[in-house]
């Protein structure tokens, strides 16, 4: 049972490239999450999903874009990267029931030069 | 909106001490609250979490919540620190109805000394 995988684990992008984090859950979870974690920051949500289909804004959306096709994926986007992406992307997933917790992936250590 | 508020970025404490990490939530119904911990270069583990009823709640690795509702806070407490404890410490909530979204704290970080 692999849980949350997370591709690719570390990128090194140029400004203005485009690439696509992969999150992909094999616990058949409804909820999944992406999260961005900086220094002194916490981890603020980009955009979440609850369902197959199903996308929405979290606190930080601006400069990503994200799809839900299968239950299982979960995919990140960015178009035209810029330095301040700079940062770890976690992917989260979770059951629908209020007190149940997120299932992380083990992050993305992403650079934007 | 919901917030989370983590007022200590960073904590020093010796081992063998107790310690108390504090968060303070904004939301206008009963929170579903959680506390997760992250070791250096590791993802999130989830240390305990309240949703209803006693507001003392134990996790694991022998940490313990407190919900008071009063003061909106869901505060961290451990008796006796290990060095392994040594990790940054982030508190949650999940707003339910439309959203089912979980919004973290900035997360403080727990240094142990011998």
């Amino acid at each position: 049972n692999a849980g949350v995988t997370q591709t690719p684990k570390f990128r090194v992008l140029k400004t203005g490239q485009s690439m696509t984090l992969l999150c992909a859950q094999d616990m058949n979870h409804e909820y999944m999450y992406w999260y961005r974690q900086d220094p002194g920051m916490g981890l603020r949500l980009i955009h979440y999903s609850v369902g197959e289909g199903t996308t929405a804004k979290g606190e930080v959306p601006d400069g990503y874009n994200v799809s839900r096709l299968k239950k299982q994926n979960f995919l990140l986007g960015l178009e035209s990267a810029a330095p301040s992406q700079t940062s770890v992307y976690f992917c989260a997933s979770r059951p629908t029931g209020a007190n149940e917790k997120l299932f992380f992936g083990s992050g993305t250590q992403l650079s934007v030069l | 909106a919901q917030s989370v508020t983590q007022p200590d970025i960073h904590i020093t404490v010796s081992e063998g001490a107790s310690l108390e990490l504090r968060c303070n939530y904004s939301y206008g119904a009963t929170p579903y609250l959680f506390w997760y911990v992250q070791s250096p270069g590791q993802g999130l583990q989830l240390l305990l979490k309240y949703f209803s009823g006693d507001t003392l709640v134990q996790g694991i690795k022998g940490f313990e919540a407190e919900f008071k509702r009063s003061q909106s806070s869901f505060n961290l407490r451990k008796p006796s620190v290990h060095w392994s404890d040594a990790a940054e410490y982030f508190c949650a909530v999940f707003l339910s109805g439309g959203y089912q979204k979980v919004t973290f704290g900035t997360g403080t970080k727990l240094q142990v000394i011998p």
